[in-house]
């Protein structure tokens, strides 16, 4: 079945150390997303890449970097510079011609102790 | 500056239809209504999305008014499965999902 695989589930992380959480989707998808939602929140958008080898900010890209080095594949690092990174981190992805109809993987959620 | 207005909270009973509304007053000519929801602790799931006329698909109704200053989703049978935040969403249908924004939506309680 196809769909976006996001790994780990969980991570715990101690304050000053980045972390990297994984996403990798098997939708042939140009386009894909990161987003971080916290409790009783919407989601707000981190990064977000159109096509290989290019991505923009979203609206809290402050502390978070990303790659998109292959199409299948867009990993989001938490560094330390990110002052409050314990959230739940959703990744999607979207065929780049038709409706803007997201693909979500099932999220990540991170508790920095 | 929100795009759509939501109640914060909704009640239905299993096996009976529920409607879930949504403002969107400022609404451009080129805009189409998105619905999506998520179950507590999961990645949001898409549902079905117009412009102006209603559409249904195989999880849902969606009623667009003439004026489109407003929707409803209709779920026609509610399950506790259905139980989620849905998010009713403003956005262009092509180009950049960047554009797609998710507020607090709705959340449905579905009660047995």
């Amino acid at each position: 079945d196809g769909g976006i695989t996001q790994s780990p589930k969980y991570l715990f992380r101690k304050e000053g150390q980045n972390v990297t959480l994984s996403c990798e989707q098997n939708l042939n998808h140009d386009a894909m997303y990161w987003y971080r939602q916290d409790p009783g929140q919407g989601l707000r958008l981190i990064y977000y890449s159109q096509i290989v080898n290019d991505f923009q900010k979203g609206d809290i890209a402050e502390g978070y970097s990303v790659s998109r080095e292959k199409k299948e594949s867009f990993p989001l690092t938490v560094t330390s510079a990110q002052k409050n990174p314990t959230a739940f981190y959703l990744c999607a992805s979207r065929g780049l011609t038709g409706a803007n109809v997201l693909t979500f993987g099932a999220g990540s959620r991170l508790t920095v102790l | 500056d929100a795009k759509t207005t939501q109640p914060t909270s909704m009640d239905c009973a299993e096996g009976r239809a529920a409607n879930l509304p949504c403002n969107h007053s400022t609404i451009s000519g080129n805009e189409y209504v998105y619905w999506y929801r998520q179950i507590h602790s999961q990645g949001p799931q898409y549902i079905i999305h117009g412009l102006k006329n209603n559409e249904t698909n195989e999880m849902a109704s969606l009623i667009i008014t003439e004026d489109r200053k407003s929707s409803t989703l209709i779920l026609p049978h509610a399950t506790l499965r259905d139980t989620a935040v849905y998010y009713c969403i403003v956005s262009p249908d092509s180009g950049s999902a960047r554009q797609l924004t998710f507020g607090s939506g709705t959340q449905l309680t579905v009660l047995p």
